[in-house]
């Protein structure tokens, strides 16, 4: 079975700062996806960013990016500039195949940016 | 994006009653949905896969008779849960899948239930 593990149950950063969520995963699957997911307190699951595991590159979206390290099996999450609205649950997960099975979670980890 | 909705947003009802719960892909057809547990400050777990036209396929532990899924239509996957009790009382978030293009998986806002 998929396990995905984030160590850092809080984490809090000054605005403008960058700040690096880590994550590790533990599968025997050769092809997968690996998200990160925001969840405000609105509750609303927003997705973040997403990894093919057959890409090398690493993932970017805006202020957003990701060390994957496959053989490794780690998956951080970097937030550059941090901003307030930043302020979240952050959650990693792991679906395998195509991306249409469901997804397996991480415990989260609490992001909170100081003014 | 691709929109998915889940009504209600919030429900409280009595111990022993019943209350349903549905998920909506807005935009999108969606043959497979999730119905997801989260309690305070956990993380999400998975409760079962719903599948058009079929039965839903549960994970180990969830009461299939207690948590009674239907996925009626391509749009639409409800999740009712019977003879409720206040253990019962958590956040359940549905998703569903997209498969035209890039597969995608999309969340709804979650639905607040409360047993008194």
């Amino acid at each position: 079975a998929q396990t995905v593990t984030q160590s850092q149950p809080e984490m809090s950063v000054q605005e403008a700062e960058t700040v690096t969520l880590s994550c590790t995963y533990d599968t025997s699957e050769s092809n997968y996806y690996l998200f990160w997911y925001k969840q405000p307190p609105s509750r609303q699951m927003i997705l973040v960013i997403r990894q093919e595991a057959y890409k090398q590159q690493n993932a970017t979206e805006n202020r957003f990016s990701v060390n994957f390290q496959k053989a490794a099996k780690s998956f951080s999450l970097k937030i550059s500039d941090s901003q307030l609205g930043d302020t979240a649950m952050y959650f990693c997960a792991f679906t395998q195949n195509s991306g249409n099975t469901p997804l397996v979670f991480g415990k989260g980890t609490r992001l909170s940016v100081i003014a | 994006g691709a929109v998915v909705s889940q009504h209600p947003s919030r429900v409280i009802c009595k111990s022993g009653t019943s209350v349903k719960i549905e998920c909506r892909s807005l935009d999108f057809q969606a043959t497979t949905m999730f119905w997801y547990r989260q309690f305070p400050k956990k993380s999400l777990m998975l409760m079962a896969t719903s599948n058009e036209g079929s039965k839903a396929t549960y994970e180990q532990g969830v009461e299939k008779d207690k948590f009674l899924i239907n996925h009626a239509s391509l749009t639409l996957s409800t999740l009712t849960v019977t003879s409720a009790h206040p253990e019962d009382s958590s956040f359940y978030i549905c998703s569903a899948i997209r498969t035209s293009g890039r597969v995608e998986q999309y969340f709804g806002p979650g639905t607040r239930l409360t047993v008194t």
